[in-house]
């Protein structure tokens, strides 16, 4: 069964300093893997999808077959980057599984 | 452009009542997702429409049903309630072929008491 671990609820990290968020994904095929935010009073957004191989806000992740891990980095956290982020698996491409979200709190 | 706008907001429905909530899909979006989101929780799949068929279906009873309209317009409805019910329920619309670019609502804050 396809699941997204986000093993931590809650992330603080100083303004910038760098900054992990980590997923893990069960599944046993080829998955489309993704990063949501939802910053304070802000609907759900795409941050970014690991098939396009992009950085977004100076965000990256990828993809780790081996470890089954597409963990979200950047190198100096900024404070407007205080959110929650969630990591979504898409395996048939017309759903997504998302994992439990990680508050991440920049302190100034 | 407009976005995806959802309604109501909020509702407070009682157990055993039926709900429906509605969703409006950003402009040229042929797709339409449902979400549940329980407080701490990440949203959960509920169902998918496209051209007004469903196109995939989550974990859930058929108590949820849905709908999608010509306009891509869609609703969500949701029979017998019952108190797990209570989440935040979101809308997503996409186009079909477009990397899965979703585009969420606010979504609608239901309570069962």
């Amino acid at each position: 069964a396809q699941r997204v671990t986000q093993p931590e609820k809650l992330l603080s990290v100083f303004k910038g300093a760098p900054v992990e968020l980590k997923c893990n994904y069960s599944y046993s095929g080829s998955p489309e893997l993704f990063w949501y935010v939802q910053y304070s009073r802000q609907r759900l957004q795409l941050l970014l999808r690991h098939i396009s191989r992009e950085s977004i806000k100076g965000f990256t992740a990828d993809l780790n077959k081996g470890e089954t891990s597409f963990h979200l980095k950047k190198p100096f956290a900024q404070e407007e980057d205080s959110a929650m982020y969630y990591c979504a698996l898409s395996p048939t491409g017309n759903q997504f599984y998302f994992g439990t979200g990680t508050s991440l709190t920049v302190i100034p | 452009e407009t976005g995806v706008t959802q309604s109501p907001t909020h509702l407070i429905k009682t157990r055993g009542q039926q709900v429906t909530l509605r969703c409006s899909s950003q402009s040229g979006h042929n797709t339409v997702s449902w979400y549940q989101q329980a407080l701490g929780q990440g949203p959960q799949f509920i169902f998918q429409y496209y051209r007004e068929e469903e196109n995939g279906r989550g974990n859930f009873p058929p108590r949820f049903s849905g709908l999608q309209f010509p306009n891509y317009s869609s609703e969500l409805n949701v029979n017998a309630l019952e108190l797990d019910d209570s989440a935040l329920y979101l809308c997503a619309s996409s186009l079909t072929g477009d990397g899965m670019r979703y585009t969420f609502g606010s979504g609608t804050r239901l309570t069962v008491v």
